[in-house]
């Protein structure tokens, strides 16, 4: 059973300060993708991570990818009030579409002015 | 911006009734998803569905669950006899068969179950 572990769960921060949130998933995958939600709304499709070493990169946001070590990192960059909200990982596995996405339990944040 | 919609955005149902959510997908998008959402809870995959017939579906996807695609623009879920823990956000998402394989996900329909 694949299983998708995010951390930390929850996160608050200031302005301006940098963080990174992880996810961690436990069987090989090529494909690893990031969403963010905010309250009440639908998930919103950041960054997929294809390979090894992947990493991209969208305004104070930079998501990378080792898949030697079943890992992916979120950073944030001099985070700003409008980046508040919730962050998941989700991992694919067979490819060639109609995949389930298995999520981890998201990363709630919060970054205060 | 093609996106994904779905109908009704709230659903509130009597233990026992029977509901359809209804997915309008990205037109050209050929792979259709349900999720579901416990409210707080992770984002949880239901069912897949390609050619008219489902891909893969999940342990949760017992038999109170169907999906059926019933013209060339819809895509539903039907659940047979709600439970009270069948309340939750349904999501729909569709896909295109391309290098990245990203589901873009509908607004949803929270569901709620008395």
């Amino acid at each position: 059973e694949l299983k998708v572990e995010q951390n930390p769960l929850f996160l608050s921060m200031q302005e301006g300060k940098n963080y990174t949130i992880y996810c961690n998933y436990s069987t090989t995958s090529d494909r690893l993708y990031w969403y963010r939600q905010d309250p009440g709304k639908s998930l919103e499709s950041l960054f997929v991570l294809l390979s090894n070493g992947a990493v991209k990169q969208e305004g104070r946001l930079m998501a990378s990818l080792d898949t030697k070590a079943r890992l992916s990192t979120l950073h944030i960059t001099a985070a700003v009030h409008d980046l508040s909200a919730t962050y998941f990982c989700a991992v694919g596995l067979s490819g060639g579409g109609a995949d389930g996405l298995t999520f981890g339990k998201g990363t709630h944040l919060i970054i205060q002015p | 911006e093609p996106e994904v919609t779905q109908t009704p955005s709230h659903q509130v149902t009597q233990m026992g009734q029977e509901v359809i959510l209804r997915c309008v997908p990205i037109s050209n998008h050929l792979y259709f998803y349900w999720y579901r959402q416990i409210l707080g809870q992770k984002v949880e995959f239901l069912v897949s569905f390609y050619n008219n017939e489902i891909s893969e579906k999940s342990e949760i996807f017992d038999d109170q669950f169907s999906v059926e695609r019933p013209d060339g623009s819809n895509f539903t879920l039907k659940i047979r006899s709600t439970k009270l823990e069948d309340s939750a956000m349904y999501f729909c998402a569709s896909s295109v068969l391309d290098l990245t394989d990203t589901q873009y996900f509908g607004p949803g329909t929270r569901l709620t179950v008395l």
